[in-house]
């Protein structure tokens, strides 16, 4: 079956670079039309999609956000990396990584989430 | 930043039926899919409905989405006490370039 897992530091301090890392099962990003994006959602708050990379290497990123944003995937490693510069205390939020699914932008299966707190 | 608009919250009794408006604009719902997301308390939301109106394998018939021009709908008939949730609509937005998310409406059982 098809999971996704979030890993990374659940506190970062203000101006640091957040790494995230996705580890996933069940799939393969050298399939076609299979992608992986990150999405987040701060506490309370509506969710945001972050960024995409697709099995084809394509990749795309928020237009609000993508100064500070890098994606990248290892396909034999079954990961899928984020990056996100010069961290500041309204990124707190938990951070989601999704299978996303060809053109249809099909967010079909999530994983748990990792809660990222940006504090001194 | 939010593209889509909803309503904050919904409410119906049990076995009432309960529909979510997602107001968007030509560029988003006006000329791309829209998918649907259920978020139960305190757990990562879930595909509910996809390409406007499909709805994935192990999701009831109770839900039921539509478009039509910029806005869609998430109808829910039936309400059931565990559907109480967050629910987001979402699409790609040619401006943007990017997937946009509604402002999420919270469904309340009464």
């Amino acid at each position: 079956q098809v999971t996704l897992r979030e890993s990374g530091p659940a506190l970062v301090k203000p101006t640091q670079t957040l790494t995230l890392t996705c580890s996933f099962s069940g799939f393969s990003l050298s399939t076609g039309g299979m992608c992986v994006s990150w999405i987040r959602q701060p506490p309370g708050k509506a969710l945001e999609w972050l960024a995409r990379i697709d099995w084809d290497d394509d990749e795309y990123y928020s237009a609000y956000l993508k100064t500070r944003l890098t994606i990248s995937k290892d396909t034999s490693k079954k990961q899928v990396v984020l990056t996100m510069t010069n961290m500041d205390p309204v990124d707190t939020a938990t951070y989601y990584c999704v299978r996303t699914v060809g053109s249809g932008w099909l967010l079909d299966y999530w994983g748990q989430g990792t809660l990222v707190t940006v504090s001194s | 930043q939010s593209v889509l608009t909803q309503p904050p919250s919904a409410s119906g009794t049990p076995g009432q039926r309960v529909t979510i408006s997602c107001s968007g604009s030509s560029s988003n719902i006006g000329s791309n899919n829209v998918n649907w997301y259920q978020q139960l308390p305190g757990t990562a939301p879930k595909l509910l409905i996809y390409s406007n109106n499909q709805r994935p394998p192990g999701v009831p018939d109770r839900f039921s989405g539509s478009k039509s021009g910029t806005s869609a709908s998430l109808a829910i008939s039936g309400l059931q006490s565990e559907d109480e949730a967050d629910y987001y609509c979402g699409a790609w937005d040619d401006s943007l370039k990017g997937y946009v998310f509604g402002t999420g409406s919270k469904v309340t059982v009464l």
